[in-house]
């Protein structure tokens, strides 16, 4: 089965540092999302993506983060000045159709010092 | 009222058992719910869509109920492998998914 690609596993940084979490979605998707899930929380939506903008965010998805799309293959979440409740576990998802399969990376684990 | 609510858990049964898990979602106009499985720490996979005729794969079930705006999942002969938090799911505006806070199946030999 196809797997969209997170990277790094592990991010560890300190309050006010910025970070930028990687991923890689299958690469004949459309639609991408990153989700977020604070230990012991549900899965929270951030923001869904599609056609090089932003189609939706939550309240959570604040100024300090943005998504991109830099060359076609990557998708990028960054946010700028991290705080302690930034710490979670961050997933991102793909899929070529509303209507169809949403597929999970294996999610980039941040910890904010 | 939360999007999606589900039982607060966690369920311990003996190996065998089978065990029901509920859900409830706030939004009416909701048209597609699914039921993801989450082991510790990992992402979220998808176990089975729900229908409103119910549907049924292998051990699961899962039903829908619009009127009560309710969805249901059940293991039947619970194994070991079963242990894992079920997240009930629904799809909300523009494809994105909303989840349930989960509910945490711990099966014991």
């Amino acid at each position: 089965e196809p797997e969209v690609t997170q990277t790094p596993s592990h991010q560890v940084t300190q309050m006010g540092q910025e970070v930028i979490l990687r991923c890689v979605p299958i690469s004949n998707h459309l639609y991408f999302y990153w989700y977020r899930q604070i230990l012991g929380q549900k899965v929270e939506f951030l923001v869904s993506f599609y056609n090089n903008e932003i189609s939706e965010k939550s309240e959570i998805f604040d100024d300090q983060f943005s998504v991109e799309r830099p060359d076609g293959s990557n998708f990028t979440l960054k946010i700028r000045s991290t705080k302690l409740e930034d710490s979670a576990m961050y997933f991102c998802a793909s899929r070529q159709a509303t209507n169809e399969k949403l597929f999970f990376g294996s999610g980039t684990q941040l910890s904010v010092l | 009222r939360k999007e999606v609510e589900q039982d607060p858990g966690p369920f311990n049964v003996p190996e065998g058992a089978t065990v029901a898990f509920n859900c409830t979602y706030s939004n009416s106009a909701s048209q597609s719910f699914f039921w993801y499985r989450q082991d510790c720490r990992k992402e979220p996979k998808l176990l089975m869509s729900v229908y409103s005729s119910g549907n049924e794969d292998g051990r699961f079930t899962a039903q829908l109920n619009r009127a009560s705006q309710y969805i249901s999942l059940l293991i039947r002969d619970s194994k070991l492998s079963d242990s894992a938090t079920y997240l009930c799911v629904v799809m909300g505006q523009g494809g994105k998914l909303i989840f349930g806070q989960g509910t945490e199946l711990s099966v014991k030999p």
